[in-house]
């Protein structure tokens, strides 16, 4: 059974840093594509980003609202995926999701809150 | 960025009926258009993807079609389980982008 669990979400203050994790089992998680999608309280799914295998190129992706805040990474040795949030905004307030997939998104997480509040 | 709307935003069914929910895109997907449901507190869970392949395990009650611009996803006999919010999705190109949702409810 595929499982994914997002870890690290919390409150910080607008400029401040967060890293948040996503543990992936029940699959091979070095050949998955992984990606971010994030949802705010009470509103629809806004993609974040997304990378590839390493075997396929470990290309990266990011969505226009957070390129050059945001970093994706993935340490396969640990079956772990990680977003690495800096300068966050409170427009980043939302619950982040990761889900394996690069185009569609097969398999999601249970989500971590993160509320960017002064 | 391709914008995706959904009709309507929000709609009340009882169970057993038929519901049918339209996804239109901004320009052409193809056929690069998949549907999520979600209940409430609860992540997206994948039911159809390239417009009309249902995932597995997915009841064979939902069912999408469409190409081009224009989608539907359809439940007959609404089940409470589809109480729920559905969300269309192109990946036909950069950034991959959803629709609003439709939220379903009972009447």
């Amino acid at each position: 059974e595929v499982q994914l669990a997002e870890s690290g979400g919390g409150l910080v203050k607008p400029g401040g840093s967060l890293r948040l994790s996503c543990v992936g089992s029940g699959f091979t998680f070095s050949n998955a594509w992984m990606s971010w999608v994030r949802q705010a309280p009470g509103k629809g799914l806004e993609w974040v980003g997304r990378i590839k295998s390493l075997v396929d190129g470990g290309t990266i992706d990011y969505a226009a609202p957070v390129k050059g805040r945001f970093t994706i990474s993935r340490d396969d040795s640990k079956n772990t995926f990680y977003l690495q949030m800096n300068s966050l905004k409170t427009e980043d307030t939302a619950v982040f999701f990761c889900a394996t997939g690069w185009r569609k998104f097969d398999y999601w997480g249970q989500g971590t809150l993160v509320a960017v509040s002064p | 960025d391709i914008q995706m709307t959904q009709s309507p935003s929000s709609l009340s069914a009882s169970v057993g009926d038929r519901v049918i929910i339209t996804c239109r895109a901004s320009q052409s997907v193809s056929s690069h258009l998949s549907w999520y449901q979600q209940r409430p507190g609860k992540a997206p869970k994948l039911l159809v993807f390239a417009a009309a392949t249902l995932q597995s395990g997915v009841p064979s009650r939902f069912s999408g079609s469409g190409s081009g611009t224009d989608f539907t996803l359809t439940i007959t006999s609404l089940q409470p389980e589809d109480f729920a919010t559905y969300f269309c999705q192109q990946s036909y190109s950069t950034p991959p982008t959803f629709g609003q949702g439709t939220k379903v409810d009972i009447k």
